[in-house]
């Protein structure tokens, strides 16, 4: 099974200022044949289900914030919020998707410095 | 808009089976692959199940092969899942998500969930 693993799990950013979340699969998601990474990232604020923010490691879903942006390939990744708001405060996960089982970094909590 | 429903949780002894219903509206529904996820109390999230539009191809996590069974009627526009020899360490609340047309890939959007537990 691909392990995904997140770092850090927490994190406290004051607000306007950068926040970025780490995510390293135990194997590649790069799949060579159309080179892309076979990675989403979501968003769970408390008593919330997870909402999707982006996909192919770096897609934006229609209608998040253009502050959110995800880079990386292979095996690293990386969620970035440019400029923190406090509607941000929220659990993300990242997810592989290349293989079943898809699989979840563990979460990381970011909240408000 | 799209919108996911589930219902049929509740509390169950081990051993015993639940059945867990997700109702879709606002979306072809016979077109996309449809999930069963699952985060237990305070923790992470777990993918259990996905299949197809047609209804199959069928996946599941190891956990549950064998006790869970996934499955859908797409004339009702309704996913269900089917779970037997419930275990303690199934205690969770379930979500109902709609994957992507092609295969199951990412998960959006996904319903309130219903939570599931396991008690004697």
């Amino acid at each position: 099974d691909f392990v995904v693993t997140q770092s850090p799990d927490s994190l406290a950013v004051s607000l306007g200022e950068r926040a970025t979340i780490n995510c390293k699969s135990s194997q590649s998601v790069l799949y060579n044949s159309n080179n892309k990474n076979y990675l989403a990232w979501y968003q769970q604020k408390p008593g919330q289900p997870p909402k999707l923010l982006l996909y192919w490691a770096s897609t934006r879903e229609s209608g998040v914030p253009d502050r959110f942006s995800g880079s990386g390939s292979g095996t690293d990744f990386t969620l970035t919020i440019s400029s923190l708001q406090a509607e941000d405060v929220a659990v993300y996960y990242c997810q592989q998707y290349y293989s079943t089982p898809y699989t979840f970094g563990q979460g990381t909590k970011l909240e408000i410095k | 808009q799209v919108q996911l429903v589930e219902s049929g949780g509740g509390l169950v002894k081990p051993g015993g089976s639940l059945r867990l219903s997700c109702a879709a509206s606002g979306f072809t529904f016979s077109d996309y692959y449809m999930s069963w996820l699952r985060q237990a109390p305070g923790k992470g999230l777990e993918w259990v199940s996905y299949l197809s539009g047609s209804g199959t191809p069928i996946n599941y996590v190891d956990s549950v092969k064998g006790r869970f069974t996934i499955s859908r009627d797409n004339a009702k526009n309704s996913l269900y899942l089917q779970m037997n020899s419930l275990r303690p360490e199934d205690t969770a609340v379930y979500y109902c998500a709609r994957a992507n047309k092609e295969r199951a890939g990412w998960f959006d959007p996904w319903g309130q969930g219903t939570l599931v537990t396991v008690s004697s």
